[in-house]
């Protein structure tokens, strides 16, 4: 089964800032989807940024960039010039790109997510 | 596009009763999912329907819990003889099949205390 961890609980930068939350993984497959999801005090989920695992090249998302390292299970989250926007619950998430013979598995594993404070 | 629809967005009941939520997705997504999430924690997956079809079913999806979309557009999520570890806020997703991967669009949630 896959996992994946969020190593911090809690992190904070000062607006106009850069900061970068960590993400984890642990699988045996080759073939599989990472994103980024958001999710503000109003509680509703928020894709920010996906990379596909087959794509050598960091997805970006205008201030969100990735560094994905496949080799090292990891893939962590850059936020540039931090928003007093961007303050919420920030959750990296693993698809599997196979599906099963039911033609299904597109479920996600979520971390337990790190909590982004922004200071004015 | 109206987004994922949830409803009711808080329920409160008491140890043993039944408790029904409901899920409108996105109009022309065929894909609709259901997960569980707990104070601190990841969303949690429970199950997943491609149109009318439940394809996918989480071990955590105990014998009290059952999900239903019937017409292959909203879908409901019931859960009988509530217990107090039932307490979480349940979120509906959905999404369009196609090629390559699709995200995910989730709903605001149902926040569900079991007393």
């Amino acid at each position: 089964a896959q996992t994946v961890t969020q190593s911090q609980p809690e992190m904070s930068v000062q607006e106009a800032e850069t900061v970068t939350l960590s993400c984890t993984y642990d699988t045996s497959e080759s073939d599989y989807y990472l994103f980024w999801y958001k999710q503000p005090p109003s509680r509703q989920m928020i894709l920010v940024i996906r990379q596909e695992a087959y794509k050598q090249q960091n997805a970006t998302e205008n201030r969100f960039s990735v560094n994905f390292q496949k080799a090292a299970k990891s893939f962590s989250l850059k936020i540039s010039d931090s928003q007093l926007g961007d303050a919420a619950m920030y959750f990296c998430a693993y698809r599997s790109a196979f599906q099963n013979s039911g033609g299904s598995n597109y479920k996600l594993t979520f971390g337990k997510g790190t909590l982004l404070t922004v200071n004015p | 596009d109206t987004g994922v629809s949830q409803d009711p967005r808080h329920k409160i009941t008491k140890r043993g009763q039944n408790v029904t939520f409901r899920c409108d997705p996105i109009s022309e997504h065929n894909r609709l999912y259901w997960y569980r999430q707990t104070l601190g924690q990841g969303p949690e997956f429970l199950t997943y329907f491609q149109n009318e079809a439940q394809l996918e079913k989480s071990r955590l999806l105990s014998d009290r819990f059952s999900a239903e979309r019937p017409k292959g557009s909203f879908s409901t999520l019931e859960i009988q003889r509530t217990e107090q570890g039932d307490s979480a806020m349940y979120l509906c997703a959905s999404s369009l099949s196609r090629t390559g991967v699709s995200p995910l669009h989730f709903g605001n949630g149902t926040r569900l205390t079991v007393t």
